[in-house]
C-alpha cells in the first residue's frame, strides 16, 4: 500500500542520547515534512524539504537535523536529547503544488527522560 | 505573527449538524487546508479552499472568506465516527502550512 511508513513507532530515551527517527514514502513526492504535535499546540514544523538535496528551517529547528539524499528518505535526528523534546513526531509529504495536501506518516511518540 | 484560531471543544448529537469555525492570520495566502484526526492516529486530509466560498464533498462542507481570513468546516447528519479532532491549516506566503491547534469534536448519541 502507497504511503508513508515512519520508524519507530514509539520509543522511550535517554536525555543526552543520539535518535534518528525514519521516514520513507514511495509515493515519489517532492516536498517532504518533520512535524512534532503537543497538547494545546498545532503542529509545528520542524524541518522540511522541497526537493531531494535540499533542506529548510521550520519554525522549531533546534536540536533537530535532517537529511534528504534522495526523494524516498527524509531523516530526523535529534543530537542529543532533552526532556523538551518529548512529543508525537509526524513526517509528512506533498507533491509540492500549493493546492496539494501533505499526506501524514503514523508518527513516532517518542519520551525523553 | 502568524495565528489560527478555532475552538478547542464542541459538542453534538448524532444526526444533527455542526460548524467548525477557524479564522487564521497569515503572512500572504496560499489555501486554506481542514484534516481530520482520531485520537493516536495521523491527521488525513479533508479539504482544500483557495477561493470564496463553499466546497462540498458529500457530508463534508468548507467555506472560505479571504477577506475575512475566515473559514468552517460543516459536517452534516453527524455519525459517531465523526468524533476526532479537526485541524485548520493556512498556507502562507512561503507555501508553509501554519496549523490551528484543533477542534476536538465529541458526538453524543
Amino acid at each position: 500500500i502507497a504511503g508513508i511508513t515512519q520508524a519507530p513507532t514509539s520509543q522511550i530515551l535517554a536525555a543526552g542520547r543520539r535518535m534518528t527517527l525514519r521516514c520513507t514514502q514511495d509515493m515519489r513526492h517532492n516536498a517532504m515534512y518533520w512535524y512534532r504535535q503537543d497538547l494545546g499546540l498545532g503542529l509545528r514544523l520542524i524541518h522540511y524539504s522541497n526537493t531531494a538535496g535540499t533542506t529548510g528551517k521550520g519554525e522549531v529547528p533546534d536540536g533537530y537535523s535532517v537529511s534528504r539524499a534522495n526523494t524516498d528518505d527524509f531523516p530526523l535526528t535529534l543530537a542529543s536529547a532533552v526532556p523538551s523534546q518529548t512529543s508525537v513526531y509526524f513526517c509528512a509529504s506533498s507533491e509540492g503544488a500549493s493546492n496539494q495536501p501533505q499526506h501524514f506518516g503514523d508518527g513516532t511518540r517518542l519520551s525523553i527522560l | 505573527g502568524q495565528n489560527i484560531d478555532q475552538p478547542t471543544e464542541m459538542t453534538a448529537t448524532e444526526g444533527a449538524i455542526v460548524q467548525i469555525n477557524c479564522t487564521y492570520q497569515t503572512s500572504g495566502f496560499n489555501g486554506l487546508f481542514w484534516y481530520q484526526q482520531h485520537a493516536g492516529e495521523a491527521p488525513t486530509f479533508l479539504s482544500y479552499n483557495v477561493l470564496d466560498g463553499l466546497e462540498e464533498k458529500g457530508r463534508f462542507s468548507s467555506f472560505l472568506s479571504r477577506s475575512k481570513g475566515y473559514s468552517y468546516l460543516l459536517l452534516k447528519e453527524l455519525q459517531m465516527k465523526d468524533s476526532a479532532s479537526y485541524l485548520c491549516a493556512a498556507r502562507d506566503s512561503n507555501y508553509q502550512l501554519i496549523w490551528g491547534a484543533g477542534t476536538k469534536l465529541i458526538i453524543k448519541p
